[in-house]
């Protein structure tokens, strides 16, 4: 079955420290990825998505994600985390071929210390 | 602001009600998707409509139904309500196919 596994539940990271959040995927071929973000009380935001074509895709607020296919993964990163960047973080996929629904993991909540 | 209006932002209501969310896509976009998020499952797509026809289905109990309407804006019925019905319900949009999903603000909905 399809599936996207975010293994970190909640991540906490000091205010202009680096950040990564991993994601990995499980899918026959190449899917459609995507991060989004989400706020407390808010929906969700689209950061960033990878179609097809350069493996480093640059998204808004600074965040960028490298698809890597032999891994399976598609990991988000920010260089430099602004306490603003606080919230919970989704990794999803569509399939390529098939059902154009959003498959999502179960989320990182990021939390930024000062 | 993605474009993708719901209403109500809130709803609280009681065991074995019915209710019913509204979703606006963004302009020129044909498809609406319903996903729920709850805190045990997480976000589960529901159903998909695309130009007024259901196109595909997810996770979606039998209590609950949707369509999408000539102007393309949709609305998610919800029946018999459980304490377990208790969610966000998210409406996203797109042109159709496997483009760029935007996502309404969500509806919450409480039920007691």
């Amino acid at each position: 079955a399809q599936s996207v596994t975010q293994p970190d539940i909640h991540i906490t990271v000091s205010e202009g420290a680096s950040l990564e959040l991993r994601c990995n995927y499980s899918y026959g071929a190449t899917p459609y990825l995507f991060w989004y973000v989400q706020s407390p009380g808010q929906g969700l935001q689209l950061l960033l998505k990878y179609f097809s074509g350069d493996t480093l895709v640059q998204g808004i607020k600074g965040f960028e994600a490298e698809f890597k296919r032999s891994q399976s993964s598609f990991n988000l990163r920010k260089p430099s985390v602004h306490w603003s960047d606080a919230a919970e973080y989704f990794c999803a996929v569509v399939n390529q071929g098939g059902s154009e629904k959003l498959v999502f993991g179960k989320g990182t909540k990021l939390t930024v210390n000062p | 602001d993605s474009g993708v209006t719901q209403t109500p932002k809130h709803l609280i209501t009681a065991t074995g009600q019915r209710v019913t969310l509204r979703c606006s896509p963004r302009s020129g976009d044909l498809s609406v998707y319903w996903y729920q998020q709850s805190l045990d499952q997480g976000l589960q797509f529901l159903i998909q409509y695309y130009n007024g026809e259901e196109r595909a289905k997810g996770n979606i109990l039998e209590r609950f139904s949707a369509q999408q309407f000539p102007d393309l804006h949709s609305e998610l019925n919800l029946s018999s309500l459980e304490l377990g019905d208790s969610a966000l319900y998210f409406c996203a949009s797109s042109l159709g196919g496997p483009n760029t999903q935007y996502f309404g603000p969500g509806t919450r909905l409480t039920v007691l």
